[in-house]
């Protein structure tokens, strides 16, 4: 079976400084991993995702994931945080091997404070 | 480019009504999928299609059926709600399952009372 561990429910920041949200996950073989943003009241944005070669992977509005088999991570970071990534950050991960859907983390509220 | 289209956005029902949520994509994808959204939860996977003509249960299927109506709609039908299917439901589609991108509709609030 397959999961994702997103440990921390909440996650704050100071405007400017990095952050980094975490994920873990366990699948049997190699996995394909995402993240995804959703703003209040909207439906789930693509940022970035692992398919195949380099780990580190650079996603949309200045985010980055890396990959980490070893420690099964892919923690979502950003150099310096804006007021505007306030947002709730989902994880997912999909087995490469079989035909199972992807499964996703309970998310990570991120407040940017100012 | 509308991307995946839901209907309705609100909706109120009463327990044991029926209805059924529409979902439309525009990106010619072959798989589609219905999750809902409950705090503290995630998301969850309803029933997914892989591809035209076939569907599949996911982690939360009891009290829900879906039809594949052609490659661009799937629906989702709720039969007799009740008030535990108060959530947020989300359509989304890829072209393929693996690791292709999930794109998301922008969501439907149903409360059952």
């Amino acid at each position: 079976a397959q999961s994702v561990a997103q440990p921390e429910d909440q996650v704050n920041v100071a405007e400017g400084n990095p952050l980094t949200v975490k994920c873990t996950y366990s699948v049997s073989g190699n996995p394909y991993l995402f993240w995804y943003v959703q703003y209040p009241n909207r439906g789930l944005q693509f940022l970035l995702k692992y398919i195949t070669g380099d780990n580190l992977v650079k996603g949309s509005y200045g985010f980055e994931a890396e990959f980490n088999k070893s420690q099964t991570s892919f923690h979502l970071k950003k150099p310096s945080a804006l007021v505007s990534d306030s947002a709730l950050y989902f994880c997912a991960v999909r087995d490469r091997s079989g035909n199972t859907p992807l499964v996703f983390g309970k998310g990570t509220r991120l407040s940017v404070i100012a | 480019n509308a991307g995946v289209t839901q209907t309705p956005k609100f909706q109120v029902l009463k327990t044991g009504q029926s209805m059924t949520l529409q979902c439309a994509q525009d990106m010619n994808h072959n798989s589609m999928y219905w999750y809902r959204q409950d705090p503290g939860m995630g998301l969850r996977l309803i029933y997914y299609s892989a591809s035209e003509g076939t569907t599949d249960k996911g982690e939360v299927p009891n009290g829900y059926n879906v039809s594949r109506l052609n490659k661009r709609e799937f629906s989702l039908r709720l039969e007799s709600a009740a008030p535990s299917q108060t959530s947020v439901y989300f359509c989304a589609s890829s072209e393929e399952a693996g690791g292709y991108t999930i794109y998301f509709g922008e969501g439907s609030w149903l409360t059952v009372v």
